[in-house]
């Protein structure tokens, strides 16, 4: 099955700093690629997703790429505030095959005054 | 649009007592819906397909028995743990699919087993 990896899994930057966090999948029929924001006990929220067709999308200052033949995915923040610490997810699923999503491990992002 | 409603939010219950927790999807229908179990500071992991009119498909190491599936309309399913134990405590969540592959999900459910 699909496996998921995701670095780092906490990260700490000063507010108006850029973010990074990657992830990379094991299963080259995965081609749906979400992220998701999780605050303490609330319920994931999708920020931002991608499919395998395009390398790059970007939403105001969100932004994810995607490289299919290293088989990894990158979430972008800039511009970064206190409102933009929670925890994030990344996840793969291949529609084809149930929409199953597997989750990465989760980074928790903290931004700093 | 895409709501998904779960309920309830928390239970805290005996050990012993088996416990019904709702998913619905409030404003379009879902032949599928997702059950997931989520420990603290920890990732969410797949415990079950759930399908309308048929059976659900659990991942591997879920007991069936013990996490009961059922899916009898479009716009809801239910996920029963039964006999619960202290080791069953933990954050449920939901999740269905209005249109092609972004999944939405519910509030969840924290589940506290004395």
């Amino acid at each position: 099955g699909e496996n998921v990896e995701q670095h780092p899994s906490t990260l700490s930057v000063q507010e108006g700093d850029s973010a990074v966090i990657k992830c990379t999948y094991s299963d080259s029929a995965s081609n749906y690629f979400p992220w998701y924001k999780q605050e303490l006990g609330k319920r994931p929220q999708l920020i931002i997703d991608i499919r395998s067709n395009v390398g790059e999308k970007k939403d105001q200052r969100i932004a994810v790429t995607l490289n299919k033949t290293a088989k990894h995915f990158s979430l972008h923040i800039t511009e970064t505030q206190p409102e933009d610490s929670a925890v994030y997810f990344c996840a793969a699923s291949n529609r084809g095959g149930g929409n199953k999503l597997t989750f990465g491990t989760g980074t928790q992002l903290k931004v700093e005054l | 649009g895409a709501v998904v409603s779960q309920h309830p939010s928390r239970v805290i219950c005996k050990s012993g007592t088996s416990v019904k927790i709702e998913c619905r999807s409030l404003d379009f229908q879902a032949t599928t819906m997702f059950w997931y179990r989520q420990f603290p500071k920890k990732s969410l992991m797949l415990m079950a397909t759930s399908n309308e009119g048929s059976k659900a498909t659990y991942e591997q190491g879920v007991e069936k028995d013990k996490f009961l599936i059922n899916h009898a309309s479009l716009t809801l399913s239910t996920l029963t743990v039964t006999s619960a134990h202290p080791e069953d405590s933990s954050f449920y969540i939901c999740s269905a699919i209005p249109g092609q592959e972004q999944q939405h999900f519910g509030d969840g459910t924290r589940l506290s087993i004395l």
